[in-house]
């Protein structure tokens, strides 16, 4: 079956400073990958998708993502982060073997300090 | 704009009542999904449609139902409600094809009393 792991529950980071958000999957075949963000009281927004091709994935909001088939993660990033980008962060894995569903992640809450 | 449409942001029900949490989407997707969230527990999916009167049942089915009469529409249905179903209830749709990602409606918060 394939799965998502977020590693850190929590990260922190000031404000301009770079951000990662980190996660690794295991899937059987050929990942399909996602990240999403959730504020407060909201539903999950797309931010981003790896499907095939270049290993950076750009999306929204400044926000891009590293894909490494070798580690078997898809780390998100965002060269300068704003406070704004405080939200709680979920990768996605698509699971064809499974009626198409999307496996989560835990989630990791992100905290950008002013 | 794409759309996926919770009937209810808030919900206060009493324990044993019988509970629906509709969804519509309005981009004609095949596939559509109920997820429950809990604080360190991420999204656990309790049922997915890929079809209309198409149902299967995911990680955390029980004590829940479903019903797709109509592509558009999805609903949740609580048969007798236990405080142990309070949370935080996500609809979301998507395609079929294996490279499209899923859009959420903004949620349920559900509380059991």
């Amino acid at each position: 079956a394939q799965s998502v792991a977020q590693p850190e529950d929590q990260v922190n980071v000031a404000e301009g400073n770079p951000l990662t958000v980190k996660c690794t999957y295991s899937v059987s075949g050929n990942p399909y990958l996602f990240w999403y963000v959730q504020y407060p009281n909201r539903g999950l927004q797309f931010l981003l998708k790896y499907i095939t091709g270049d290993n950076l994935v750009k999306g929204s909001y400044g926000f891009e993502a590293e894909f490494n088939k070798s580690q078997t993660s898809f780390h998100l990033k965002k060269p300068s982060a704003l406070v704004s980008d405080s939200a709680l962060y979920f990768c996605a894995v698509r699971d064809y073997n499974y009626g198409q569903n999307f496996v989560f992640g835990p989630g990791t809450r992100l905290s950008v300090l002013p | 704009d794409v759309k996926v449409t919770q009937s209810s942001r808030y919900l206060v029900k009493r324990t044993g009542e019988k509970v629906f949490l509709e969804c519509v989407q309005d981009m004609d997707h095949e596939n559509m999904f109920w997820y429950r969230q809990d604080p360190g527990l991420g999204l656990r999916l309790i049922y997915f449609s890929y079809d209309v009167k198409m149902k299967e049942k995911g990680d955390i089915p029980e004590g829940y139902s479903v019903s797709r009469e109509k592509k558009e529409r999805f609903s949740l249905i609580l048969e007798s409600a236990s405080t142990n179903q309070t949370s935080m209830y996500l609809c979301a749709s998507s395609r079929t094809n294996i490279d499209t990602e899923a859009f959420f409606g903004q949620g349920t918060r559900l509380t059991v009393v």
